[in-house]
């Protein structure tokens, strides 16, 4: 089975700095997709950046990047130009491709805390 | 279009006493995910629907926890005779073309489960 694990459970960062949150993750198999996902006080899960483990560019998605070391099982988020707005809980999730296995296994979550 | 809804939003609840969540998902999303979030932790997986294939249970904690998807649209989550531990967010998510596993997850905004 696949685990994920963020090892930090608290991060703060001063508005419009950058900030890097950990991810790594357990798997056997070759070809996956990991998420970033977003929870704000309202619950709602928000995607944040997929990357499928076949491409070896990272993703972006404007102030949002990843860092993919596959070799590493390493899948880190940096958010640049930190706003105030994305405070929040995020979630690094691993998907594996078989059948078995179409769920997203979510890490603990960081809370990230935004200081103006 | 209307996103993933859940209700009720929040259920106060008597150990020993049965509830029933229900998800309705995005229209024409064939795969159906419930989560459960305990206080400041990541998501446990519960139950997966996928089209008519027979659901992955695998992650329902014990026969006390069930589900449903009827017509391939709405899902119900029962708990019977419930007890403290349960208590909890339970999250629902669909997404589009089951096997196209980069498609994200969309969350409706949970439902909060206390038993007293």
């Amino acid at each position: 089975a696949q685990t994920v694990t963020q090892s930090q459970p608290e991060m703060s960062v001063q508005e419009a700095e950058t900030v890097t949150l950990s991810c790594t993750y357990d798997t056997s198999e070759s070809d996956y997709y990991l998420f970033w996902y977003k929870q704000p006080p309202s619950r709602q899960m928000i995607l944040v950046i997929r990357q499928e483990a076949y491409k070896q560019q990272n993703a972006t998605e404007n102030r949002f990047s990843v860092n993919f070391q596959k070799a590493a099982k390493s899948f880190s988020l940096k958010i640049s130009d930190s706003q105030l707005g994305d405070a929040a809980m995020y979630f690094c999730a691993y998907r594996s491709v078989s059948y078995a296995g179409n769920m997203l296994t979510f890490g603990g979550g960081t809370r990230l805390m935004v200081k103006p | 279009g209307a996103g993933v809804s859940q209700s009720p939003s929040n259920k106060v609840t008597e150990k020993g006493k049965d509830v029933e969540l229900r998800c309705d998902p995005i229209s024409g999303h064939t795969a159906l995910y419930w989560y459960r979030q305990s206080l400041g932790q990541g998501l446990e997986f519960l139950i997966y629907f996928q089209g008519n294939s027979a659901p992955d249970k695998s992650g329902l904690p014990s026969d006390r926890f069930s589900a449903e998807r009827t017509g391939g649209s709405v899902s119900t989550l029962t708990i019977q005779r419930t007890q403290q531990e349960d208590s909890a967010v339970y999250l629902c998510a669909s997404s589009s073309q089951g096997r196209d596993l980069s498609s994200p997850l969309h969350f409706g905004n949970g439902t909060r489960l206390t038993v007293t």
